[in-house]
């Protein structure tokens, strides 16, 4: 079944303790993007890739960090969590283009 | 990147037609319209994607007029089970890149 799979569905942790959630998609897709949602501001866009090896900011990367090392796989780390950065979080992915975009089950991420 | 506008909210009664339109007067010529259908703690869904004139599939109907500063996402019948946010996007025809979903319409469908 083709889709997009993150891990874990849902996290608790402390301030400054490192955390990666992943990432996985089985589609072959080139375009990979990672998105924050949090109540009334919709969807924003955290970082996205166009390919292997091929990273950009979105519109509010500040406090994370990614990895495109292999196609299928693009995990979102956070080095230093801080309790601002508790949110809803989502994966998506395309074939590129303007193909439409297949989103992941969604990490509900708390920081303490 | 075009910024895109709805209304925050709309409400519906099942068995209704309902319109939401987007607004995105900034368009570029090679920009595709794309609407997608979030519900609660769920990853957004695509719904249906258009660049001008109709488009129409099973679940919905875009509509698009000649000037593509706007668009309409008409959903037929809807039911308690349309009950979502919905958002427009705008897209470029060179692919992916920056992506801004905005707020999206949250919409209610009442029995």
């Amino acid at each position: 079944e083709a889709q997009v799979t993150q891990n874990p569905r849902y996290l608790i942790t402390v301030t400054g303790k490192k955390l990666t959630v992943t990432c996985s998609q089985n589609m072959n897709h080139e375009y990979m993007s990672w998105y924050r949602q949090d109540p009334g501001l919709g969807l924003r866009q955290i970082y996205y890739s166009m390919n292997v090896e091929v990273t950009d900011k979105g519109d509010v990367p500040e406090g994370y960090k990614v990895s495109r090392k292999e196609k299928r796989n693009f995990p979102l780390i956070l080095e230093s969590p801080s309790p601002n950065q508790t949110s809803l979080y989502f994966c998506a992915s395309s074939l590129g283009g303007y193909e439409k975009l297949f989103f992941g089950s969604g990490t509900q991420l708390s920081v303490l | 990147l075009a910024k895109t506008t709805q209304p925050i909210s709309m409400d519906s009664y099942e068995g209704q037609e309902v319109n939401i339109t987007c607004s995105h007067n900034n368009i570029a010529t090679n920009d595709y319209i794309t609407w997608y259908q979030q519900f609660p703690s769920q990853g957004p869904r695509f719904i249906i994607q258009g660049y001008k004139t109709k488009v129409t599939n099973e679940v919905a109907s875009l509509f698009i007029p000649a000037d593509r500063k706007s668009s309409t996402l008409s959903l037929p019948r809807v039911s308690l089970s349309d009950t979502a946010v919905y958002y427009c996007l705008v897209v470029p025809m060179s692919g992916y890149n920056k992506l801004i979903f905005g707020a999206g319409t949250r919409l209610a469908v009442h029995p």
